[in-house]
């Protein structure tokens, strides 16, 4: 069975400030996605970045970037200028053969004015 | 509609009693999934349809949990006898297919809360 940890319950960032939120995962599968969702007070998921594991290049959604280090099983997104409606809860997530899709257990982020 | 739908956005109930949750999903969208988010916690999952059937109930806690999908659009997660462990979020989502391309459009959630 696939597992996501997400070591850090929750982190600080000043407005305009770069952070970056930490994800490991455990598979014995080859081929696999990645993603980070963002859940805002509203409870509603928000897809903030996909990675295939097949691709060696990092994915890149403007002010966001993951860092993907396939061999090391890691998986951490980088927030460039960070915004006050960064503010949320991030999640990683896993998605294997099996179709499901397995979440951490989270991160809140909260951006400084 | 534009998005997932999920009702109703909140239930208060009483131990015991029976809940529905219902999930209209987006339209054309043959997956459809239930999770269930405690707090302070990552969803997870419960049961994920492909059209009418369901592919994959492994995640369902108990016999109390069940959900059906009977034209393969609307879906409805029904729970028996709740107890006060069932209280939390609700997420359902859906995509185009079920296969590993990625992307689940996810609905506000229902908040279940049992007395």
């Amino acid at each position: 069975a696939q597992t996501v940890t997400q070591s850090q319950p929750e982190m600080s960032v000043q407005e305009a400030e770069t952070v970056t939120l930490s994800c490991t995962y455990d598979t014995s599968e080859n081929n696999y996605y990645l993603f980070w969702y963002k859940q805002p007070p509203s409870r509603q998921m928000i897809l903030v970045i996909r990675q295939e594991a097949y691709k060696q290049q990092n994915a890149t959604e403007n002010r966001f970037s993951v860092n993907f280090q396939k061999a090391a099983k890691s998986f951490s997104l980088k927030i460039s200028d960070s915004q006050l409606g960064d503010t949320a809860m991030y999640f990683c997530a896993f998605l294997g053969a099996n179709s499901k899709l397995t979440f951490g257990k989270g991160i809140t982020l909260s951006v400084r004015p | 509609g534009a998005g997932v739908s999920q009702t109703p956005s909140n239930k208060v109930t009483e131990k015991g009693k029976y809940v529905e949750l219902r999930c209209d999903p987006i339209s054309g969208h043959t997956a459809l999934y239930w999770y269930r988010q405690s707090l302070g916690q990552g969803p997870e999952f419960l049961i994920y349809f492909q059209g009418t059937g369901a592919a994959d109930d492994s995640g369902l806690p108990n016999d109390r949990f069940f959900a059906v999908r009977p034209e393969g659009s609307v879906s409805t997660l029904k729970i028996q006898r709740t107890e006060r462990g069932d209280s939390a979020v609700y997420l359902c989502a859906s995509s185009t297919t079920s296969s590993n391309t990625g992307e689940l459009f996810f609905g506000e959630g229902s908040r279940l809360t049992v007395l």
